[in-house]
C-alpha cells in the first residue's frame, strides 16, 4: 500500500464550482498534515496545514480524520487560478515529508 | 526576502558522467532537504540535513548519490556515473527547523536530463 494515496484526476470543473479532493495515508503515527500546491513546472508551495479540528482559509477548507486516516480539501467558488496539482503531504516526525502524487485540478471558464 | 535558490536550473549530461547540483537555503534555516520528482511521480525524499547533526540519508537510491552541506548553509548533491533513470527534477527545500509542523520552502529545482 502506498504511503499517501490520491486520485490523480484530472478534475475538470467550471469556474464557481465546488470541488473536493481526498487523500489517504497508511502510517497511523503520522503527526502533521498539509496540502501543497504545485503549478506546472514549478516548485510545490504550501497551501495550508491541516489540523484535527478542521481549518478554513478563505475558499479552502481542510479536514482530517485520524480514525480513517484520510485528509480532504474543499475548494469553493473555483477560480481559473486554482488550476494546479494539489499535493497531499504527511509528516511522521522530525525529518521528512511524504508526498502523494497529487491531484490535478483544471478550472475552465 | 530571498527564497531557496538552486543551480543550475537545467543540466543535460551524458550517461556515466558525474553531476553536481547546488542549493542555497533561506538564510537562518537550519533544516535542508533534497527531493527528486520524476515525470508523473510524486516527490521522493533523498536526504535531510539538520544543523550539525549527521544527515538522514535513508532516501538516497544508491551509493552513486551523495550530498554535503558546508557550514550549515549551502548544500551540494552529487550524482556519480549518471544513469538515464536519474533524469528528474531535483528539488531542494529548507525550513526554520526540522520540526514536522514547519513549512518547507522549495527552490525552483534543477531539471536533470541524462542522455
Amino acid at each position: 500500500r502506498k504511503e499517501v494515496e490520491q486520485d490523480p484526476g484530472p478534475f475538470n470543473v467550471p469556474e464557481g464550482a465546488t470541488v473536493a479532493f481526498n487523500c489517504t495515508y497508511s502510517n497511523s503515527a503520522s503527526q502533521s498534515f498539509f496540502w501543497y500546491r504545485q503549478d506546472c513546472r514549478k516548485e510545490p508551495k504550501l497551501l495550508m496545514s491541516v489540523y484535527s479540528s478542521g481549518n478554513e482559509d478563505g475558499r479552502f477548507t481542510a479536514q482530517l480524520n485520524r480514525a480513517s486516516q484520510y485528509i480532504s480539501l474543499l475548494i469553493r467558488d473555483s477560480k481559473l487560478s486554482d488550476s494546479a496539482t494539489y499535493l497531499c503531504v504527511v509528516s511522521s516526525g522530525y525529518s521528512t515529508l511524504t508526498f502523494g502524487k497529487g491531484t490535478m485540478l483544471l478550472v475552465s471558464p | 526576502g530571498a527564497g531557496v535558490s538552486q543551480s543550475p536550473s537545467n543540466k543535460v549530461t551524458e550517461k556515466g558522467k558525474d553531476v553536481e547540483l547546488r542549493c542555497d537555503p533561506i538564510s537562518g534555516h537550519t533544516a535542508l532537504y533534497w527531493y527528486r520528482q520524476s515525470l508523473g511521480q510524486g516527490l521522493e525524499f533523498l536526504i535531510y540535513f539538520q544543523g550539525n547533526s549527521a544527515p538522514d540519508k535513508s532516501g538516497l537510491p544508491s551509493d552513486r548519490f551523495s550530498a554535503e552541506r558546508t557550514g550549515g548553509s549551502v548544500s551540494t548533491l552529487t550524482i556519480q556515473r549518471t544513469q538515464q533513470e536519474d533524469s528528474a527534477v531535483y528539488l531542494c527545500a529548507s525550513s526554520p527547523s526540522g520540526k514536522s509542523g514547519n513549512e518547507q520552502f522549495f527552490g525552483p529545482g534543477t531539471r536533470l536530463t541524462v542522455l
